[in-house]
């Protein structure tokens, strides 16, 4: 069954410190992407990696970070530097950048105190 | 600057009616249009699609028509059903570019 798995579905953590959200499909999709979700916004684009080893920022990078040594995998890293970490982030693939449908994670809402 | 935006938060539509929900664009480079649907709690889920050539894509009950001189995309829901009570988000691409822009979603309540 393929598909997107985020992990954890809800994650609390102290100010201060950074986090990581985990982001894996099965999808055999090229492309990857993380989007923050805040109340009466859209989704924004964090980063976006349309190969392994490679990865590009969206419109509101500042304060994160991630990694694609695999594929199948697509890490963010919101880190100390982030002001407004509290959030909804959903993790996204697609076949390639040239594709338009993306397929979407079932999102981990951070919360930050 | 928001590019795509969804002036209506949320509507309320009778079962068996039609809902209409609205997304404007500013950006005229903007190729590729897509809406998902949102339940609480989970990913959006792609619906359906249009292209720039097109005017209009139809899938089943849900219709998506382009109105590129006004800059205008519409999402037509008929009939409307209880189980399409979801956030709606439209979401716009240049083919030319690596994203997409999402509006700020419309809360569609389909009352039975």
């Amino acid at each position: 069954d393929g598909g997107i798995t985020q992990s954890p579905k809800y994650l609390f953590r102290k100010e201060g410190q950074n986090v990581t959200l985990s982001c894996e499909q099965n999808l055999n999709h090229d492309a990857m992407y993380w989007y923050r979700q805040d109340p009466g916004q859209g989704l924004r684009l964090i980063y976006y990696s349309q190969i392994v080893n490679d990865f590009q920022k969206g419109d509101i990078a500042e304060g994160y970070s991630v990694s694609r040594e695999k594929k199948e995998s697509f890490p963010l890293t919101v880190t100390s530097a982030q002001k407004n970490p509290t959030a909804f982030y959903l993790c996204a693939s697609s076949i390639s950048r040239i594709s338009y449908e993306q397929y979407f994670g079932p999102g981990t809402r951070l919360t930050v105190t | 600057d928001q590019q795509v935006k969804q002036n209506s938060p949320s509507l309320s539509v009778q079962e068996g009616r039609i809902s209409i929900l609205n997304c404007d664009y500013t950006n005229s480079m903007f190729d590729y249009f897509l809406w998902y649907k949102k339940y609480p709690a989970e990913g959006p889920t792609f619906l359906i699609s249009i292209s720039s050539i097109k005017d209009k894509n139809e899938d089943g009950r849900f219709t998506v028509f382009l109105n590129k001189s006004a800059k205008h995309l519409s999402l037509h829901i008929v009939p409307s059903q209880p189980g399409d009570s979801a956030v709606y988000f439209c979401a716009a691409s240049a083919s030319t570019g690596n994203q997409f822009y999402f509006g700020t979603g419309t809360s569609l309540t389909v009352i039975p």
